[in-house]
């Protein structure tokens, strides 16, 4: 299985933009980049996922390199509520196989 | 409806114990999952049903029973536990069915913590 690389913990004030990144070298040429984070006492929420073009939602922009070894997520004006562990998460086009890495955990100042 | 639901929050129980987790999903979705997630890890995948039956097993102990009676509903039977076996159980589900090449955001439950004695 393609693994990912986060690092393990992220500082970022409140109302500053946040950039997470994520190796992953060994990704194959089907496998999508997902993005989700787990707040304190909730499960997972997907946040975000792209194949080779950089994509946006309401949440969060993905930034994927051109040769797709890596990619940013990219949070453009963090809050206090964005305190999470973001893991970054390789899947299967041909299937919904994922694997979740270590995450990142994030810490937003006031 | 965009909710998985799983119940209960929180169960303790003996090593003797027999108790079931139940999650339950409206969204019309045909794979669902249970993940198990101990204190400061990433959940691992323990099972995967798609379109009601069983896609996945990673190699998880007997003790754990899962069971998809409905495409709404998922439970994991639980069977002389060990202490070790104690961690948030969550679970998911997601649009497409196992080995479907499409858009499939994984939803999840809030999780039972279940704490064995």
């Amino acid at each position: 299985d393609a693994k990912t690389t986060q690092p393990n913990s992220m500082e970022s004030n409140e109302e500053e933009p946040v950039h997470l990144p994520c190796n992953h070298s060994t990704i194959s040429g089907t496998d999508y980049i997902h993005w989700y984070r787990q707040l304190p006492s909730q499960g997972p929420e997907y946040v975000i996922h792209g194949l080779t073009s950089n994509v946006n939602n309401r949440m969060a922009s993905l930034a994927i390199a051109e040769d797709r070894k890596s990619s940013t997520l990219i949070l453009h004006r963090a809050t206090l509520r964005d305190a999470a562990v973001y893991y970054c998460i390789l899947r299967a086009a041909l299937n919904n196989d994922m694997r979740f890495g270590a995450g990142t955990r994030l810490t937003v100042k006031p | 409806d965009t909710e998985v639901t799983q119940t209960p929050k929180h169960l303790v129980m003996g090593m003797t114990n027999k108790k079931s987790l139940k999650c339950e999903q409206h969204m019309g979705h045909r794979a669902m999952y249970w993940y198990k997630q101990k204190a400061k890890k990433p959940p691992e995948l323990m099972f995967v049903y798609s379109y009601e039956k069983l896609s996945i097993n990673e190699s998880v102990p007997s003790r754990f029973s899962p069971e998809c009676p409905n495409s709404s509903l998922l439970n994991l039977h639980l069977h002389a536990l060990q202490p070790e076996d104690s961690a948030l159980y969550l679970c998911a589900s997601s649009q497409g069915g196992w080995g479907i090449s499409s858009y499939n955001e994984q939803f999840f439950g809030p999780g039972t913590r279940l704490t064995v004695l």
